[in-house]
């Protein structure tokens, strides 16, 4: 069975500029995550999906940060735009079903702005 | 790839040697954990969960312990191999009636580094 796929693996780009980041489900799976990584901490929900509804965005900061499941399958992750302290991994996570289940991790994408 | 452990708690030991990871949680209403396991340049990876109504599970060459009269968890891993140096995680998902009901929060992190 394919894992979650994330792309791109790196990116870097200068503050004030956008991005744009890219996550491929497990087939089948339902809900989709985003997390923010920042080095030296354990991952931290941004937002959550179930099929292409938002279930959680609390702790999306929704003035620079946008995130979309269109087809309920690929998801993307946008900052826009992007500052010093948004350097870190993001990482995208899928399951089965909402509440019930792991939640399984890609490598995530390494951001660094400069 | 560049570890994501700079500044986490760490523990040294050798090949052969079992290791216990320690994790205190927050919530009291939380109603399941999870161990992830998180190598340098990669996503974290599962390894064993448990849920409140245990204290103990079991894996392979890993077990998984729960008190929650003093919130705590643990991951012993036995006969410990230079493959299992990476950063554990636990993670403790919000149970029915708290603010974070389904929500996974991930702990500070512990380094694990095996010496051959």
């Amino acid at each position: 069975e394919a894992g979650v796929a994330q792309s791109p693996r790196y990116k870097i780009i200068e503050k004030r500029q956008s991005v744009a980041f890219w996550c491929n489900p497990i087939s089948g799976h339902a809900t989709l995550y985003w997390y923010q990584q920042i080095l030296g901490q354990g991952p931290k929900l941004l937002i959550q999906f179930q099929n292409n509804g938002v279930v959680d965005d609390s702790q999306l900061p929704k003035d620079r940060f946008s995130a979309e499941r269109l087809k309920g399958v690929d998801s993307t992750l946008k900052i826009q735009p992007a500052k010093l302290e948004d350097s870190a991994v993001y990482l995208c996570a899928t399951g089965v079903a909402y509440f019930t289940d792991t939640q399984y991790f890609g490598p995530g994408t390494r951001l660094t702005v400069l | 790839g560049e570890s994501v452990g700079l500044h986490l708690p760490t523990l040294s030991v050798q090949e052969g040697d079992n290791s216990i990871i320690n994790c205190a949680y927050s919530n009291s209403a939380s109603d399941y954990f999870i161990w992830y396991k998180q190598e340098s340049g990669k996503g974290p990876q599962f390894i064993i969960d448990i849920r409140s109504n245990m204290d103990k599970r079991q894996g392979q060459r890993v077990t998984v312990l729960l008190n929650k009269t003093v919130k705590h968890l643990s991951l012993q891993i036995a006969a410990t191999q230079p493959g299992d140096s990476a950063v554990y995680f636990c993670a403790e998902k919000g149970g029915a009636g708290g603010t974070s009901y389904g929500k996974l929060t991930f702990g500070q992190g512990t380094i694990l580094t095996v010496h051959p």
